[in-house]
């Protein structure tokens, strides 16, 4: 069965304040890697999308990283509206469908 | 935003009773997934569709059904329904081919609450 596990629960940080989240995962055979951002009561929107051990991505202030077992965020001098729960998902690669295991995520609060 | 649009946005529903949530997918994708997010824990997937046939269920009852129609727009029912359905349900769309062939683009999600 198809596992991700986030951490940390939440983290507060000061406006600034550079940091990393955590994404653990088991899966059978890996299609991708997905960073999704949520706003509260919002649905997630997409960031990044990794395949390989070794890929990095950036957008902005946030870096995606993967290896063979875990994937990192991280985020640099993070502001206020960088706010928001940070959700991995896993895609397994031995099936057709395309389903999406997800974590519970990171609450991320970025004080000013 | 991602285009893809879901109705309504909230609905409350009393425990039995049945539900029709709606989803519009982005234009030139042709899956969609169906899932569903308690607070504070990340989406479970349902279900998803793919030219108009159920293409893998996720650990959920009988009583949750779909459709997809040719043009790509989507329907969730839920039968009989429970208490622990009330939660926030998620329409993603997504394509088969191409450099997005493995990406799902996520809607703003209906609120149900069941009383």
């Amino acid at each position: 069965e198809d596992q991700v596990t986030q951490s940390p629960e939440a983290l507060r940080l000061q406006e600034g304040e550079s940091s990393s989240l955590n994404c653990s995962y088991t899966v059978s055979g890996l299609r991708g890697l997905f960073w999704y951002r949520q706003d509260p009561g919002k649905g997630p929107e997409f960031l990044f999308t990794l395949y390989s051990a070794g890929e990095e991505k950036e957008k902005e202030r946030l870096k995606a990283t993967l290896t063979k077992k875990e994937s990192f965020l991280h985020i640099t001098a993070p502001k206020p509206e960088d706010s928001a729960t940070y959700l991995c998902a896993v895609q397994a690669g031995d099936t057709g469908r395309r389903a999406l295991t997800f974590g519970s995520g990171t609450r991320l609060q970025v004080q000013p | 935003e991602t285009g893809v649009t879901q109705s309504p946005t909230h609905l409350i529903k009393t425990r039995g009773q049945q539900v029709t949530l709606r989803c519009s997918s982005q234009s030139g994708h042709n899956t969609v997934s169906w899932y569903q997010q308690a607070l504070g824990q990340g989406p479970q997937f349902i279900f998803q569709y793919y030219r108009e046939e159920e293409n893998g269920r996720g650990n959920f009852p009988p009583r949750f059904s779909g459709l997809q129609f040719p043009n790509y727009s989507s329907e969730l029912n839920v039968n009989a329904l429970e208490l622990d359905d009330s939660a926030l349900y998620l329409c993603a769309s997504g394509g088969t081919s191409g450099p997005i062939r493995n990406e799902q683009y996520f809607g703003p999600g209906t609120r149900l609450t069941v009383t």
